[in-house]
């Protein structure tokens, strides 16, 4: 069965240093894409970024940047200069397969950040 | 400005009632989805539907009813044969089919949801 596994349920940063996310996923799909969001405790879902199984970049988005390893079946997630705002909750995603025409998408259970001054 | 939006932000429930959360979407996106968060929990599935009039259970939909008669709208029913209810429900949405595979979904800001 497709899984994602976020082991760290909580991680601790001090302002302006680097923290990497851990996030491991299983399928046995040759193409399947995962996500990042950021989940601050007003409750909204805010996607950070993207990466592709066929990608050959690791994908980066400003201050985010992916560690994609496919052998590994592993996406962590790195925060650069972490701010005060980076505190939240964060998901690691993937979409299943094609079934029916539309994607489904699978959820870890998500890692607490808390940006320490 | 496109986007989703759920209401109420806030619900309470009593015991043996039904509740209706509401999600509505200007964004022209096909696929709607229904998800359940628990404390500690990630996100977990409970409906989805790629078309209007068209739905399908997701991971945990006992205890839940979705309809979809229009494409911007996908309300969920929480019924009474839901014995644990309390949590935190989103909506989200994304266009219909392959698209661009780096589309991410798109969420509301969700519903929290009480039993009195």
């Amino acid at each position: 069965a497709q899984k994602i596994t976020q082991t760290q349920p909580g991680m601790f940063v001090q302002e302006k240093e680097a923290v990497t996310l851990d996030c491991t996923y299983d399928t046995s799909d040759q193409s399947y894409g995962l996500f990042w969001y950021k989940q601050p405790s007003s409750g909204e879902m805010i996607f950070l970024i993207y990466q592709g199984s066929y990608d050959e970049q690791n994908a980066t988005e400003g201050r985010y940047s992916l560690n994609f390893q496919k052998a590994r079946k592993s996406a962590n997630l790195v925060i650069s200069a972490s701010q005060l705002g980076d505190s939240a909750m964060y998901f690691c995603a993937m979409r299943e397969g094609r079934l029916s025409g539309t994607y489904k998408y699978i959820f870890g259970t998500g890692t607490r950040l808390k940006v320490l001054a | 400005d496109g986007g989703i939006t759920q209401s109420p932000k806030y619900l309470f429930r009593k015991e043996g009632q039904n509740v209706t959360l509401s999600c509505e979407q200007n964004l022209n996106h096909d696929a709607m989805y229904w998800y359940r968060q628990d404390p500690g929990q990630g996100l977990r599935l409970i409906y989805y539907s790629q078309i209007v009039n068209d739905f399908q259970k997701g991971d945990i939909a006992e205890g839940y009813s979705v309809s979809r008669e229009k494409k911007e709208s996908f309300p969920l029913t929480v019924t009474s044969a839901q014995k644990n209810p309390t949590a935190f429900y989103l909506c989200a949405s994304r266009t219909f089919g392959t698209g661009d595979l780096r589309e991410p979904q798109h969420f509301g800001d969700g519903t929290r949801l009480s039993i009195l």
